[in-house]
């Protein structure tokens, strides 16, 4: 069945560092993944998309690469800040190509 | 984008009895979806809520359990019947204006629910 894994529960770094954020997938041949922002007590709100003939894509200081020969996405932010602290998540859709599944987070948190 | 509201934004139930919980949204949409999201635990898609039809639901969830209802394009609802502690989650709606996969989905606030 689909699976999507996100490998590292919780990633702490410092203020003005870049944050790496890996997601990895299996049994999919995705055309997109997207990538989603969770803060606590709120519901994910959308960040980025890139298709599967798209290899990165920029917006302001995030930066997602996507190699579907690796079967791998991975999220960067750079210049992190402490209000960048929050729960990211990778989502493909459902085999019906109807909805989202989501991979179950990196929780990232930005001392300054 | 799209606003979502839900109602309630949390509960306390007991076992056994059932909760319906709704989802407005600012705008028409064409897609609407339900979530759960268990303590510590990602998103887990329960069911598509399709207007004027049954809903489709994902492999573990059953109608009578999560009966849904979609009246128009821009209201659902989703009732948790017989609840019992392990349904203690969020519930979350969420929404998609196009019926391509790829566009964005906005989320409610969602539902915090506990059963005792």
């Amino acid at each position: 069945s689909q699976k999507i894994e996100q490998n590292s529960e919780a990633l702490n770094i410092q203020e003005g560092k870049t944050a790496t954020l890996t997601c990895n997938y299996t049994n999919y041949s995705p055309a997109y993944l997207q990538w989603y922002r969770q803060d606590p007590g709120r519901g994910p709100v959308f960040l980025l998309l890139i298709r599967e003939n798209e290899k990165e894509k920029r917006k302001e200081r995030l930066k997602v690469t996507f190699d579907t020969t690796l079967k791998q996405s991975l999220f960067h932010i750079t210049a992190s800040q402490p209000a960048d602290s929050a729960t990211y998540l990778c989502a493909l859709a459902n085999q019906a190509g109807t909805a989202l599944i989501f991979g179950k987070g990196t929780t990232l948190s930005v001392s300054s | 984008s799209a606003v979502i509201s839900q109602k309630p934004s949390r509960d306390i139930c007991q076992r056994g009895t059932s909760l319906t919980i709704q989802c407005q949204v600012d705008s028409q949409v064409t897609m609407m979806f339900w979530y759960r999201q268990q303590p510590g635990q990602s998103l887990t898609l329960i069911a598509t809520a399709n207007q004027g039809s049954e809903a489709t639901y994902e492999s573990g969830f059953v109608i009578d359990k999560f009966p849904i209802s979609r009246p128009n394009l821009t209201f659902s609802t989703l009732t948790v019947s017989n609840m019992s502690p392990e349904d203690s989650s969020i519930y979350l709606c969420s929404v998609r204006k196009g019926d391509r996969g790829y566009n964005e989905q906005f989320f409610g606030p969602g539902t915090r629910l506990t059963v005792l």
